[in-house]
């Protein structure tokens, strides 16, 4: 089975920083790679499949690259909302696997 | 709007069964697949189990393999989960998620509020 390795689990920002948060696959999945978002007490959210297609209403500051094993996503100015964790997740084959997650926090 | 509402998630001890179920409104459920996902704290995110929109392919986790059976009906807007002989290690919130296609992608577009499942003696 393919494993999927995040980095950094939590990480502390400011309103209006620049974020990335890393995902690496344990083999080479293409572009098969989603990323979500979760908010406390709240079901995960796709925000990105195939690596870097924008689902539907999701802002703009949001964007994912790469392919391969090595995948990230970019939140280009952190508003207040986005304080949540982030998870990534293969599509390449079956079992589909999660990353960890990496938690955001305020400074 | 797609909305995804589980129940049949409580308390159950270990050796016993449960069934969840997804009713789904807001789409045309016939035309995707459906999966389970389940979370917890120590282990996060997990696939448990998977149904292309014709129930012609079904998979599972090997976790569950066995023991718990994923089934929808289409006609009733409906996807379940049963679940026998649970373990202790199969307490979760449990998610209904509806994928993006007909078959198994697996790309989770839109998920239930989820149902809690407590396996404890």
């Amino acid at each position: 089975d393919i494993q999927m390795t995040q980095s950094p689990s939590s990480l502390s920002a400011s309103v209006g920083d620049r974020v990335i948060i890393s995902c690496r696959a344990s083999q080479d999945i293409g572009t098969y790679l989603n990323w979500y978002q979760q908010k406390p007490g709240r079901a995960p959210k796709l925000l990105i499949s195939a690596a870097s297609s924008l689902q539907s209403g999701v802002p703009s500051r949001f964007s994912g690259s790469g392919s391969g094993t090595d995948f990230s996503l970019t939140i280009a100015s952190l508003p207040t909302e986005d304080f949540a964790t982030y998870y990534c997740q293969h599509s390449f084959t079956i079992p589909p696997a999660f990353g960890g997650g990496t938690k955001i926090e305020i400074k | 709007e797609v909305q995804l509402v589980e129940a049949g998630g409580g308390l159950v001890q270990p050796g016993g069964s449960l069934r969840l179920s997804c009713a789904a409104s807001g789409f045309n459920f016939g035309d995707y697949a459906m999966h389970w996902v389940r979370q917890t704290p120590g282990k996060g995110l997990e696939w448990v189990s998977g149904v292309s929109w014709n129930s012609g392919s079904i998979h599972s986790a090997d976790s569950v393999k066995g023991r718990f059976t994923i089934s929808r009906d289409n006609a009733k807007n409906s996807l379940y989960l049963q679940m026998n002989s649970l373990r202790p290690e199969d307490t979760a919130m449990y998610y209904c998620t509806k994928d993006i296609g007909r078959q198994l992608l697996p790309t989770f577009d839109s998920w239930g509020q989820g149902t809690l499942v407590t396996v404890s003696s």
